[in-house]
C-alpha cells in the first residue's frame, strides 16, 4: 500500500518570493510516480508537474520545479516568483505504474493550502 | 476541447433519494475514474473504468454503482443517498498506456441532509 503525507496544513508567502511545500511518501515499488495538483478556489484539480521515480533528475515546468529524494523518500515542490494566482490547495500523489489493464491507482495527501500575500 | 467536464455542479439531495452524476471527456481517453474529496482529506478513489465495457471497485465503493456508457462517459450513481455521502466527488480520465497521469472535472458538490 501506498501512503502520501504532507505535514503542512497552510503556507504563506509573499508575491514573487519562493516557497517550497513538503510531501513525504511510502510505497514498496520500485516503480512509481509521483506528481504535484493544484486545485484552487474553482475547485478544479489541475495537475501541476510529474516525476517518475526511475529519473534522477528534477521534474520542472516554468516556474515550478521538484526536489525529489528517493533514498528519504520526499517529493517537495518549490514556487519561484509566486504569483497571486498561486493561491490555492496543492496535493501531492503517488501512483504505480500500471502496465496493461491495471490502472495508475492515485494515492493523495491530505493537501496544503497556500496563500500568496501581495 | 472542453476537457472533462462534470453535471451538475451542486446538488441538494435527502436522505434515501437517488441520483445519478454524470461525466464526459473529450480526450479519447480509455481510462477513467470516480473520486470523492472530503474535508482534511485527499482524493479517494469509488470506481474505476479502464476502458469501454469495464468498471471495478476503488478503495470506497460502498453505496455508489457506476456505468460506462461509451467511451467518452462515466456516471455514478447513488441509489439511496445517505448523509455520509456528503462531498465533493470529482471525475478523471487517463489514457489507457499512461493511467497515472489523470486529467480532472470541475467537481460535483453534493450535500445530503
Amino acid at each position: 500500500a501506498q501512503t502520501v503525507t504532507q505535514s503542512q496544513p497552510e503556507m504563506s508567502v509573499q508575491e514573487a518570493e519562493t516557497v517550497t511545500l513538503s510531501c513525504t511518501y511510502d510505497t514498496s515499488e520500485n516503480n512509481y510516480y509521483l506528481f504535484w495538483y493544484k486545485q484552487p478556489p474553482s475547485r478544479q484539480m489541475i495537475l501541476v508537474i510529474r516525476q517518475e521515480a526511475y529519473k534522477q533528475q528534477n521534474a520542472t515546468e516554468n516556474r515550478f520545479s521538484v526536489n525529489f529524494q528517493k533514498a528519504a523518500k520526499s517529493f517537495s515542490l518549490k514556487i519561484s516568483d509566486s504569483q497571486l494566482g498561486d493561491t490555492a490547495m496543492y496535493f501531492c500523489a503517488s501512483a504505480t505504474n500500471a502496465g496493461g489493464t491495471s490502472y495508475g491507482k492515485l494515492t493523495f495527501g491530505q493537501g496544503t493550502i497556500l496563500t500568496v500575500h501581495p | 476541447n472542453a476537457g472533462v467536464t462534470q453535471t451538475p455542479k451542486f446538488q441538494v439531495l435527502k436522505t434515501g433519494q437517488s441520483m445519478t452524476l454524470q461525466c464526459a471527456q473529450d480526450m479519447n481517453h480509455n481510462s477513467m475514474y470516480w473520486y470523492r474529496q472530503d474535508p482534511g482529506m485527499g482524493l479517494r478513489l469509488i470506481y474505476y473504468s479502464a476502458s469501454e465495457g469495464t468498471t471495478d471497485k476503488g478503495e470506497v465503493p460502498n453505496g455508489y454503482n457506476v456505468s460506462r456508457l461509451n467511451k467518452r462517459e462515466f456516471s455514478l450513481r447513488l441509489e439511496s443517498a445517505a448523509p455520509s455521502q456528503t462531498s465533493v466527488y470529482f471525475c478523471a480520465s487517463s489514457e489507457l498506456w499512461n493511467q497515472e497521469t489523470q486529467y480532472f472535472g470541475p467537481g460535483t458538490r453534493l450535500l445530503v441532509l
